[in-house]
């Protein structure tokens, strides 16, 4: 069973539209998750973390998390062609500073 | 705002040679880490480096790779013997602890021939 599980898309979303991403987790006790932005030939970048069960905002991200049904999301709201990118969930399952684990990512179009 | 630095960006490398990949952390962090990226794949973890040691590694992290913090900045990853599924993107990534997230460098991009 794969650790952390993404659709790969491409998903493609008009700009302006919510974009709706998703991450399914295999290790029942993980503590931790993130979404990373990743540009084409580039690194990946930072844009959420999430840790309690819920939903977590900021700008035009949202994170939720349901433990229970071992699930993470991000939703990108007003979507524009510059979100245009892969997006990656990773997972710290034992928490602290025990390394991440990635899916193996998205790929968000935004249709100008 | 605090970058992480890794050079060269590029590399090219003949099979068998050695090469050496170097990193710059975030100054105030304290937990280190080595991540590749082969070409349309996943990133997947190498090692993780704390208060001068390997505090875990993968699989993938086998004899022909080592890591090293020479002086208080620099980390870097050796590989002794590369091989042609050596080529990837590797990237440094550095955390201050806790909970954080990784703030990722831009990557080497390695190529064997």
């Amino acid at each position: 069973q794969k650790e952390v599980e993404q659709n790969s898309g491409p998903l493609s979303v008009p700009e302006g539209a919510i974009a709706s991403l998703n991450c399914t987790y295999s290790d029942r006790v993980s503590q931790s998750f993130f979404w990373y932005r990743q540009y084409s030939g580039k690194s990946p970048e930072l844009i959420m973390s999430i840790y309690s069960n819920g939903d977590k905002e900021d700008g035009r991200f949202t994170a939720q998390l349901n433990k229970a049904s071992q699930y993470v999301s991000l939703l990108i709201r007003d979507s524009q062609p510059s979100d245009s990118a892969t997006y990656l969930c990773a997972v710290n399952r034992r928490g602290g500073n025990t390394p991440l684990v990635f899916g193996k990512g998205t790929r968000l179009s935004v249709i100008a | 705002e605090p970058e992480v630095t890794q050079t060269p960006s590029h590399q090219v490398t003949q099979m068998g040679q050695e090469v050496i990949l170097r990193c710059v952390p975030i100054s105030n962090h304290l937990y280190f880490y080595w991540y590749r990226q082969i070409l349309g794949q996943k990133v997947e973890f190498l090692v993780s480096f704390y208060n001068n040691e390997i505090s875990e590694k993968s699989e993938i992290f086998d004899d022909q790779f080592s890591v090293e913090r020479p002086d208080g900045s620099n980390f870097t990853l050796k590989i002794r013997s590369t091989k042609l599924e050596d080529s990837a993107m590797y990237f440094c990534a550095s955390t201050v602890g806790g909970n954080y997230g990784y703030t990722f460098g831009s990557g080497t991009r390695l190529t064997v021939v």
